[in-house]
């Protein structure tokens, strides 16, 4: 079954630092990843998401992730964080049958950032 | 219009209420969802709809009634529920249904759901 794994329930990094949240998955097949945010008592944005067209994918407000098939990873990293980007982070992936967008989510990364 | 609309915002209801969720949406999207959230947990799938068909119930229990009236409407009917399903019930859309893998789901921005 496909599955996500976050790494790291709580992250809290410096305004200006670099931000990392890391994903892994399990996938028997090429999966579809996606980075989602959700800030306090509100939905989920689609920050980003990898459908196989090139392993490199930027994102919105200066995010972006990295696919590396050979990690089975799909990490989201941020060159400097600003105080606006605390926030829930889930990844997630589509299963390999029955479309839907049946997303499978990750347990979620907590990103806090200090002044 | 790049939006979901869901009503009300909050909701507090006893366990003999009926009451009802609603979302919309005019993106022309074909599948609609929707999902619960508890506190500190993602968000986990209850039912799709695909061209106006219910195509996925997760085994949830009968008192979560979807209704899908039409292409940008979906509620979710709500009878005799159980202060254990307090949570963010959340609705997404997203383009086409069957098949489609890599088209994201908007989502709304949810109804607080209280149950006492």
């Amino acid at each position: 079954a496909q599955s996500v794994t976050q790494l790291g329930s709580h992250v809290s990094v410096s305004e200006g630092a670099l931000v990392l949240l890391r994903c892994n998955y399990s996938s028997s097949v090429p999966p579809y990843l996606f980075w989602y945010v959700q800030y306090p008592n509100q939905g989920l944005q689609l920050l980003l998401k990898y459908t196989s067209a090139a392993t490199l994918v930027k994102g919105i407000n200066g995010f972006e992730a990295e696919f590396k098939k050979s990690e089975t990873s799909f990490h989201l990293t941020k060159p400097s964080a600003h105080m606006s980007d605390a926030a829930e982070y889930f990844c997630a992936v589509t299963p390999p049958a029955g479309g839907y967008n049946k997303l499978i989510f990750g347990a979620g990364t907590r990103l806090a950032v200090h002044p | 219009d790049t939006e979901v609309t869901q009503t009300p915002k909050h909701l507090v209801m006893g366990m003999t209420n009926k009451k009802s969720l609603k979302c919309e949406q005019h993106m022309g999207h074909r599948a609609m969802y929707w999902y619960k959230q508890k506190a500190k947990k993602p968000p986990e799938l209850m039912f799709v709809y695909s061209y106006e068909k219910l195509s996925i119930n997760e085994s949830v229990p009968s008192r979560f009634s979807p209704e899908c009236p039409n292409s940008s409407l979906l509620n979710l009917h709500l009878h005799a529920l159980q202060p254990e399903d307090s949570a963010l019930y959340l609705c997404a859309s997203s383009q086409e249904g069957a098949g489609v893998r890599n088209t994201e789901a908007f989502f709304g921005q949810g109804t607080r759901l209280t149950v006492v």
